[in-house]
């Protein structure tokens, strides 16, 4: 079965450094996708960015990036330059294969994050 | 492009009480999806319509909760009768989906969700 681990419940940042957020993963696919998204205190679902795992180069969106190491089974987030609008709570997911159903997304616990100004 | 919505924003029932969400995708999306999220775990998946047929049910927790999207466009996901442990927050996603919502990449994009209170 999928697993996404998200190992940080809580982050903080100082306004305009730059973040990792961390995201493992467990599939025994080998076609698979991997999707953050924010949601901030208002509770939306706001999607970032997404990774193809046939995709050679890390995925990037303006100030969020994904470093996808494949090997390792990670799909970090980074953001850069934080923002003290980037404080919300942040969801890793994945998609696996082309199953016989519709694929729906497997999601990590979340992690919190603060950006202190 | 008017985002998902979901309707009510919060609802607060007695246990033993119906209760009926409902969703609206983004126009022109054939795949909707229902998650949940209960207090202090991850979101997990309930179900995924593709048009107006039930292509993915297998998160559907028990027979309390009914989930149709008649003509292929709105959602309503009902639980009756509600019990304390279908608090949460539900929310609906959809997405485009020529592919029938199998592809890998395709972005599921999210409701503001509904939270539910059963007390």
């Amino acid at each position: 079965a999928q697993k996404i681990t998200q190992t940080q419940p809580g982050m903080f940042v100082q306004e305009k450094e730059a973040v990792t957020l961390d995201c493992t993963y467990d599939t025994s696919d080998q076609s698979y996708g991997l999707f953050w998204y924010k949601q901030p205190s208002s509770g939306e679902m706001i999607f970032l960015i997404y990774q193809g795992s046939y995709d050679e180069q890390n995925a990037t969106e303006g100030r969020y990036s994904l470093n996808f190491q494949k090997a390792r089974k990670s799909a970090n987030l980074v953001i850069s330059a934080s923002q003290l609008g980037d404080s919300a709570m942040y969801f890793c997911a994945m998609r696996e294969g082309q199953g016989e159903y519709g694929n729906k997304l497997v999601f990590g616990a979340g992690t919190i994050l603060r950006v202190k100004s | 492009e008017a985002g998902v919505t979901q309707f009510p924003s919060h609802s607060v029932i007695e246990k033993g009480q119906t209760v009926t969400l409902r969703c609206d995708p983004i126009s022109g999306h054939d795949n909707l999806y229902w998650y949940r999220r209960v207090m202090g775990k991850e979101i997990k998946f309930l179900l995924h319509f593709v048009k107006e047929s039930k292509q993915d049910e297998s998160g559907m927790p028990n027979n309390r909760f009914l989930a149709e999207r008649t003509g292929g466009t709105y959602s309503t996901l009902k639980v009756q009768p509600a019990e304390l442990e279908d608090s949460g927050v539900y929310f609906c996603a959809s997405s485009q989906g020529a592919s029938g919502g199998r592809s890998v990449g395709e972005t599921q994009y999210f409701g503001p969700g509904t939270r539910l209170l059963v007390l």
